[in-house]
């Protein structure tokens, strides 16, 4: 079974606008990353924060950790039409795998 | 830098053919993975290779067997195609322990 879970599945913003997508996870984790996946393609990495982190950002990216509850919000600022995609956690929990949740889909109207 | 690269792209197979899908990375990464993404379900591990010479099943490891080839090279064989086998497969790549993963462009595969 997975290990991350998504909410919403699908969320549909204006251009301009913030986007907000949040990840539940099962079991104690060394890091949490995210992924971003475009239509037809491979995933690309985004950004990792490790458990003893709350706190990350990169450009319009803003991800936090919160361990006690066992959830992460991924936060895209100032959305593009480019941000159009669909994205994915992924938990490390053991030594050599990563677990992948099943997506939000993020629509950004021009 | 080509990164990760995958052949075929794209693939039909009939119930009971035989493939195997090949997958290459440049980047002198020790682990690499294969996947398999269904609509709904996300990425699934279906097995991984920590280091040349080692291989280990992952969440859905059942009708697939992998060889690592060498140091780039990460194939995946299906013996047996099955209906249930049809998925996008993806291979990836990751300089030691799961940190960032570098994905291919992925393999469509359809088994009628």
């Amino acid at each position: 079974s997975q290990q991350g879970e998504e909410d919403p599945q699908a969320l549909s913003i204006q251009e301009g606008e913030n986007a907000t997508m949040n990840c539940s996870y099962k079991t104690s984790i060394n890091n949490l990353q995210w992924y971003r996946q475009n239509s037809g393609r491979g995933l690309v990495h985004l950004i990792l924060i490790r458990s003893n982190e709350r706190e990350k950002h990169s450009g319009r990216l803003r991800v936090t950790l919160d361990t006690s509850k066992k959830s992460s919000s991924l936060l895209i600022t100032a959305s593009r039409a480019a941000d159009t995609a669909s994205y994915f956690c992924a938990t490390r929990a053991g030594a050599n795998n990563l677990f992948f949740g099943t997506g939000t889909r993020l629509t950004v109207i021009p | 830098n080509a990164g990760v690269t995958q052949t075929p792209k794209f693939q039909v197979l009939k119930t009971g053919q035989s493939m195997t899908l090949q997958c290459a990375q440049d980047m002198n990464h020790n682990s690499m993975y294969w996947y398999r993404q269904d609509p709904g379900m996300g990425l699934r591990l279906i097995y991984y290779s920590a280091s040349e010479g080692t291989t280990d099943k992952g969440e859905v490891p059942n009708g697939y067997n992998v060889s690592r080839l060498n140091k780039r090279e990460f194939s995946l064989r299906l013996e047996s195609a099955a209906p249930s086998q049809t998925s996008v497969y993806f291979c990836a790549s990751s300089g030691g322990p799961p940190e960032t993963q570098y994905f291919g462009p992925g393999t469509r595969l359809l088994v009628l």
